[in-house]
């Protein structure tokens, strides 16, 4: 069965330091990977997605995420953090009848 | 990519009361997601809702705690029935192309007294 697993519940980091956020998968086959970011009271947005081709993927806002198929990892990283960053990020795999499932989400606070 | 319409996106409710909630988007899909993403959580999905037939739900969902409808390839409800203070949630109409991701309407955000 579909599974994500995001380990970190809540990360802090400086305005300006680096970001990696962590995300594993259990998925029988190639998977369809994405990352979403939800601002406190607003809707999701996607990041970034995966599903063949060059395992690192460059999104929005500066975010990229590295695909590992030895790892059944897909972290999301950014070079360089903004206050704005603030957020919940979600990592998903897509499944079969195009289902999503969802991991449990890393809070990020970003501290000046 | 599809933009979702959602409605209402806020309601405080009665306990014991339903709510309906509305879902349009503006292109047609196929299938249609209704999730819920309680307090502090990560999102749960309640149920696939297909035109023209029944929905079909995840485990721990029953049909007649959360009716859904889909009547067209644009529009669904889900409806919230006789509601208690653990159904406060967030609750999220979505449709999803596998390659291209999930798209999220902006979430009705329900309290119930």
């Amino acid at each position: 069965a579909q599974s994500v697993t995001q380990p970190d519940i809540h990360i802090t980091v400086s305005e300006g330091a680096s970001l990696e956020l962590r995300c594993n998968y259990s998925y029988g086959a190639t998977p369809y990977l994405f990352w979403y970011v939800q601002s406190p009271g607003q809707g999701l947005q996607l990041l970034l997605k995966y599903f063949s081709g060059d395992t690192l993927v460059q999104g929005i806002k500066g975010f990229e995420a590295e695909f590992k198929r030895s790892q059944s990892s897909f972290n999301l990283r950014k070079p360089s953090v903004h206050w704005s960053d603030a957020a919940e990020y979600f990592c998903a795999v897509g499944g079969t009848g195009n289902q999503f499932y969802f991991g449990t989400g890393t809070s990020l606070t970003v501290i000046p | 990519s599809a933009v979702i319409s959602q409605k209402p996106s806020r309601d405080i409710c009665q306990r014991g009361t339903s709510l309906t909630i509305q879902c349009q988007v503006d292109s047609q899909v196929t299938m249609m997601f209704w999730y819920r993403q309680q307090p502090g959580q990560s999102l749960t999905l309640i149920a696939t809702a297909n035109q023209g037939s029944e929905a079909t739900y995840e485990s721990g969902f029953v049909i007649d705690k959360f009716p859904i409808s889909r009547p067209n390839l644009t529009f669904s409800t889900l409806t919230v029935s006789n509601m208690s203070p653990e159904d406060s949630s967030i609750y999220l109409c979505s449709v999803s192309r596998l390659r291209g991701g999930a798209f999220f309407g902006q979430g009705t955000r329900l309290t119930v007294v």
